[in-house]
């Protein structure tokens, strides 16, 4: 397996632009995590899925940002509009069983710059 | 104050040298605990894992979880230069839907030849 796919792994937008971070999971994963990692904040989780559903969006950071999964092998992060504070790096993982389990795989992730 | 404190380092010891990376944490509900590595530009990959108190041991690498004094640790023995990483601890209740996993900010690693 190719484990977790992330793209783009390079973004860099100017502010108020939209932005759309894409991921991959690891093919038969029920879970899948968006996180966001940053040098102040460590690394924190923005939502996650179970077999597409949304099941908790609590860490997302406001009405900017949304998540969606259309299918089993597809997420997208879209921050609409962008601003310089949304300058991190953004993970998806994907795992097994639920968040609380201790294997979750992380994609390469994508760095994000907004000028 | 955060639910997972952890040193940010910057953490740099001679190859060979046994190193020692920690963690405390406020929330006594915490019953698994990992520890990951996340190199230069890379996703974080689970290193170790341990159920409640006690040590587990794994080649090189000891994880020690301390559930009285809130308290977890990493140690690496004969350390290398390809341990340079950074090291975030994790946590979290159980492995039931609603229990997530609370990183710490992490710990970067650097062993000179």
């Amino acid at each position: 397996d190719a484990g977790v796919i992330q793209s783009p792994r390079h973004e860099v937008t100017e502010m108020g632009q939209e932005v759309t971070l894409r991921c991959k999971p690891i093919s038969g994963h029920d879970y899948l995590f968006w996180y966001r990692q940053t040098m102040m904040r460590g690394l924190e989780l923005l939502i996650y899925f179970n077999n597409n559903v949304p099941i908790d969006d609590s860490g997302m950071p406001e009405d900017r940002f949304s998540a969606k999964m259309p299918n089993a092998s597809f997420s997208t992060l879209k921050i609409q509009p962008s601003e310089p504070r949304d300058s991190a790096v953004y993970f998806c993982a994907s795992s097994l069983v639920g968040p609380g389990a201790s294997e979750q795989y992380f994609g390469p992730g994508t760095r994000l710059t907004v000028t | 104050q955060k639910e997972v404190e952890q040193d940010p380092g910057p953490l740099s010891v001679p190859e060979g040298a046994i190193v020692s990376l920690n963690c405390t944490y406020s929330n006594s509900a915490f019953q698994y605990f990992m520890w990951y590595r996340q190199y230069s530009r890379k996703g974080p990959e689970l290193l170790m894992y341990t159920y409640s108190s006690g040590n587990k041991e794994d080649g090189r690498f000891t994880a020690q979880v301390d559930k009285s004094s809130k308290y977890i640790s990493l140690f690496i023995r004969d350390s290398q230069p390809s341990d340079s990483a950074t090291y975030l601890c994790a946590m979290t209740p159980g492995y039931s839907s609603a229990s997530k996993i609370i990183f710490g900010s992490g710990t970067r690693l650097s062993i000179r030849p």
